[in-house]
């Protein structure tokens, strides 16, 4: 059984560029939610997916958006890339108020 | 809002010996979650331990047990027997529900973390 799978592992973008971060649960999951870890702090919690709507959000600006599919993956946007934005983005899945199992994240850095 | 804090950025102990690392944290609702989650270099996130707060027993992971003070909003995550494999940087969260109407989980409050170093 596959735990959290996220794509790609690193990535290196420009600042103003966008990019999409892709997620697939656990098997059995119906719940995504994304976080944003910068180097050296703990994951901060962007938003999250529950039936293909966006069910609850962080103090995240609008160029980070998301998108959940019927099969419960999940894909992460974000617009205008700022190099404030560089840092590890973990997604995490869940069952129906169950426990969150996390991907190993991906490494964003914009230059 | 909810907010996590860990005082110690960093703490290091001698393998085999017992180390406490400390966590407060703040929410004005009465019912919500604790976990300790560890993050080695690998940058897995994975869960230690979990604590119900209408739970007054602590919970307990074979060497990983929780001193739970609701009415301090303290939550210690307390390892015995240190091992050269518990080395990671380690995050106190919290979850409160938002309510069970529509399902799902809700987002999680991380703390700034604890880098434990074990010394062999």
């Amino acid at each position: 059984d596959a735990g959290v799978t996220q794509s790609p592992t690193h990535l290196i973008k420009t600042r103003g560029q966008q990019v999409t971060l892709r997620c697939s649960p656990k098997s059995g999951h119906d719940t995504v939610s994304w976080y944003q870890q910068a180097l050296g702090q703990g994951p901060q919690f962007i938003f999250q997916y529950y039936e293909e709507e966006e069910r609850q959000r962080g103090n995240f600006p609008d160029r980070f958006s998301g998108h959940q599919f019927p099969n419960y993956s999940s894909e992460l946007n974000v617009n205008a890339l700022l190099l404030g934005d560089s840092a590890l983005y973990l997604c995490a899945s869940s069952p129906l108020l169950g426990r969150a199992y996390f991907g190993q994240g991906t490494r964003l850095t914009v230059v | 809002a909810q907010t996590v804090t860990q005082s110690q950025p960093e703490m290091s102990v001698q393998e085999a010996e017992t180390v406490t690392l400390s966590c407060t944290y703040d929410t004005s609702e009465s019912d919500y979650y604790l976990f300790w989650y560890k993050q080695p270099p690998s940058r897995q996130m994975i869960l230690v331990i979990r604590q119900e707060a209408y739970k007054q027993q602590n919970a307990t992971e074979n060497r990983f047990s929780v001193n739970f003070q609701k009415a301090a909003k303290s939550f210690s995550l307390k390892i015995s027997d240190s091992q050269l494999g518990d080395a990671a940087m380690y995050f106190c969260v919290l979850l409160v529900p938002r309510g069970y109407s529509g399902g799902g989980a809700d987002g999680l409050t991380f703390g700034k973390g604890t880098h434990l170093i074990i010394q062999p």
